[in-house]
């Protein structure tokens, strides 16, 4: 299994700012992907995050205020651009191997005031 | 529209018996199954995954799938108060790109 650290675990931002939160995996992994999770409900799927190349986002969720990267096999980033106080909610990134086991970081609880 | 269905419940049973959590999917395509244990302000802990039809069995859990009827379960036997959390299941698939659609989650309580 892999392991995977996000960072920051939890930050208050103020409306209009924009926060990124770094996703390190301790192995190579073939996907990555970042999911936003509202309280008390499941997990929504933001993009895919693709090594060298623009993410792949879902329905919903636009590069301009989700912009990914990943530079490599084992790190990506996910800005929150233009916070705004629906934006409070936890942030999950993940990784996954040949199996299609998927694997969750710690996640990042963000609180916009 | 790609969908997983669970009971929210709160699904609850005494210390000892089998809890039972199912989940439903919409998409015949779905290729792989998972099931996550979430512990209130945690991230998901993949416990089972299972890829063929069948019963699959890991210490306490059976994952079972069965395609033709878009169905996958959970079983946890002797189910312990450390095992209530909430029971999230996901699946698989190719839509554009390999991605996954999580079920909105069955909360289970483990009375003791």
């Amino acid at each position: 299994s892999a392991v995977i650290s996000q960072k920051p675990s939890r930050d208050i931002c103020q409306r209009g700012t924009s926060l990124t939160i770094q996703c390190q995996v301790d192995s190579q992994v073939t996907m990555m992907f970042w999911y936003r999770q509202q309280p008390g409900q499941s997990l929504t799927l933001i993009a895919t995050a693709n090594q060298g190349s623009e993410a792949t986002y879902e329905s919903g969720f636009v590069i301009d205020k989700f912009p990914i990267s990943r530079p490599n096999l084992t790190f990506s980033t996910l800005t929150v651009s233009n916070l705004s106080p629906e934006d409070s909610s936890i942030y999950l990134c993940s990784g996954t191997g040949g199996s299609y086991e998927q694997y969750f970081g710690p996640g990042t609880r963000l609180t916009v005031t | 529209q790609k969908e997983v269905e669970q009971n929210s419940g709160p699904l609850s049973v005494p210390e000892g018996a089998i809890a039972s959590l199912n989940c439903t999917y919409s998409d015949r395509v779905s290729q792989s199954f998972f099931w996550y244990r979430q512990y209130s302000g945690k991230s998901p802990e993949l416990i089972m995954s299972i890829y063929s039809n069948g019963d699959k069995e890991d210490g306490r859990f059976t994952a079972q799938l069965n395609k033709a009827s878009q169905y996958v379960s959970l079983l946890i036997r002797d189910s312990q108060p450390s095992d209530s959390a909430t029971y999230l299941c996901a699946v698989g698939l190719v839509s554009g790109t390999y991605k996954y659609i999580f079920g909105t989650g069955t909360r289970l309580k483990v009375l003791a």
